[in-house]
């Protein structure tokens, strides 16, 4: 089955560690996304791409970064700069060729400080 | 910009009540598409529904309905007769047909709670 696979589901950081977020998809999916959900703050854009080898800083990208090596995997960091990394991380993906604008979810990964 | 309100942060609802979730967006696009999704407890944010800003027609999924009006920049859901298999937080999002980035713009969501 063709879907969005995150993990860990949950994952837990020290003060000062960076830690990895996996998020690897089979859909053929040229668009990834980084979202960050906080209770009662809706969705909010971390980083995006496009294509390999490109990403663009969303709405809340400072103490994270991403790359873009293969099409079918997009990992997030969440680096020792994030002060208030906890939070719900999703991970989702788009093609024009299918309707557009509709994106496809991971089931998400919580990542909560030590 | 872009801006999406979901002005209720929570709705409660005994089964089988109807239930209405409001979305009101703001945008300077022409061309736009919005959308409805759904995220049970589970976390994973499932689709719903899309609707092109040019496709006024109201649109009917079983218990749910669509009301696109955009005179008032309104997108709202209904669910009729409610189940408990509906308690969910519900995402409304907003995204450019054409131009710019092709990101879409997410309200804080609506958490619906259905008692049994």
């Amino acid at each position: 089955d063709g879907g969005i696979t995150q993990s860990p589901k949950y994952l837990f950081r020290k003060e000062g560690q960076n830690v990895t977020l996996s998020c690897e998809q089979n859909l053929n999916h040229d668009a990834m996304y980084w979202y960050r959900q906080d209770p009662g703050q809706g969705l909010r854009l971390i980083y995006y791409s496009q294509i390999v080898n490109d990403f663009q800083k969303g709405d809340i990208a400072e103490g994270y970064s991403v790359s873009r090596e293969k099409k079918e995997s997009f990992p997030l960091t969440v680096t020792s700069a994030q002060k208030n990394p906890t939070a719900f991380y999703l991970c989702a993906s788009s093609s024009p060729g299918q309707l557009v604008g509709k994106l496809f979810f991971g089931s998400g990964t919580q990542l909560s400080v030590l | 910009a872009q801006k999406v309100t979901q002005a209720q942060t929570e709705i409660s609802v005994v089964e089988k009540e109807d239930v209405t979730l409001d979305c009101v967006y703001e945008t300077r696009d022409t061309t736009y598409y919005l959308f409805w999704y759904k995220q049970p407890p589970s976390g994973e944010l499932v689709f719903l529904i899309r609707r092109n800003s040019f496709d006024e027609q109201n649109e009917i999924s079983g218990r749910y309905s669509w009301n696109f009006q955009k005179s008032t920049s309104s997108f709202n859901f209904t669910i009729t007769a409610s189940q408990v298999v509906d308690s969910a937080v519900y995402f409304c999002a907003l995204r450019p047909a054409s131009g710019g980035s092709y990101i879409p713009t997410f309200g804080r969501g609506t958490s619906l709670i259905v008692h049994p």
